[in-house]
């Protein structure tokens, strides 16, 4: 059972517009997220997170949005640029049994930034 | 990606070979982690280890084994490559709660 959720597997948009991601989790113990973004042949890079505490993270052109009654957060990059053009992964950790120090991934959104 | 080496960066393997991957790490962390992507699949935990002599598994253990001897480094192991286990491999580092930091993966083949 797939417990983080990204149900677009690809995104386009035009540089300057907003860009936005979305991640859908289903556990409940889940209260910590994070996002990170990866370019081919690299390694996961870390974005963002968000405590279950907070419902908005902001962090230069990049904010996560966090829903906890819809289980449901967000990244937003504005203005998007070329540069964005990658794939993002949002990850979950919870303290259920002690594995706060444990992520579930989500299968990842293709961000394509048009110039 | 500074703080996590995987060596090696790519290997062609054939059906029954056995292999060892190796994640070193100069920040000092207790947690490492070892992952596997698969096309449309994201990332899933393979094993990880808690500090120093310690191992678990983790979301996709089987055909895999780890040893980590020395806190700087996490190995894993292949006895016996099958080509499902073609895979992109990523070691990861962390310190508990919190974001865990990434090397730039193995590419591995199993003809």
């Amino acid at each position: 059972d797939q417990q983080v959720k990204q149900n677009s597997p690809s995104l386009s948009v035009q540089e300057g517009r907003i860009s936005i991601l979305n991640c859908d989790y289903t556990n409940s113990m889940f209260d910590y997220f994070l996002w990170y973004k990866k370019y081919p042949a690299e390694g996961p890079t870390f974005l963002i997170s968000i405590s279950s505490i907070k419902d908005k993270n902001e962090d230069g052109r990049f904010t996560v949005f966090l829903n906890k009654s819809a289980k449901h957060l967000s990244l937003h990059i504005v203005p998007s640029q070329p540069g964005d053009s990658a794939v993002y992964f949002c990850a979950a950790s919870g303290r259920s049994g002690g594995s706060n120090y444990k992520l579930t991934f989500g299968k990842g959104t293709l961000l394509t930034v048009n110039p | 990606n500074a703080g996590v080496t995987q060596t090696p960066k790519f290997r062609v393997l054939k059906t029954g070979q056995s292999m060892t991957l190796l994640c070193a790490q100069d920040m000092n962390h207790e947690y490492m982690y070892w992952y596997r992507q698969d096309p449309g699949m994201g990332l899933r935990l393979i094993h990880y280890s808690v500090g120093e002599g310690t191992t678990a598994k983790g979301e996709v253990p089987d055909g895999y084994n780890v040893s980590r001897l020395k806190k700087q480094n996490f190995l894993l192991g292949l006895e016996s490559a099958a080509p499902s286990q073609t895979s992109v491999y990523f070691c990861a580092i962390g310190t508990g709660p919190g974001p865990q930091h990434f090397g730039d993966g193995t590419r591995l083949s199993i003809l």
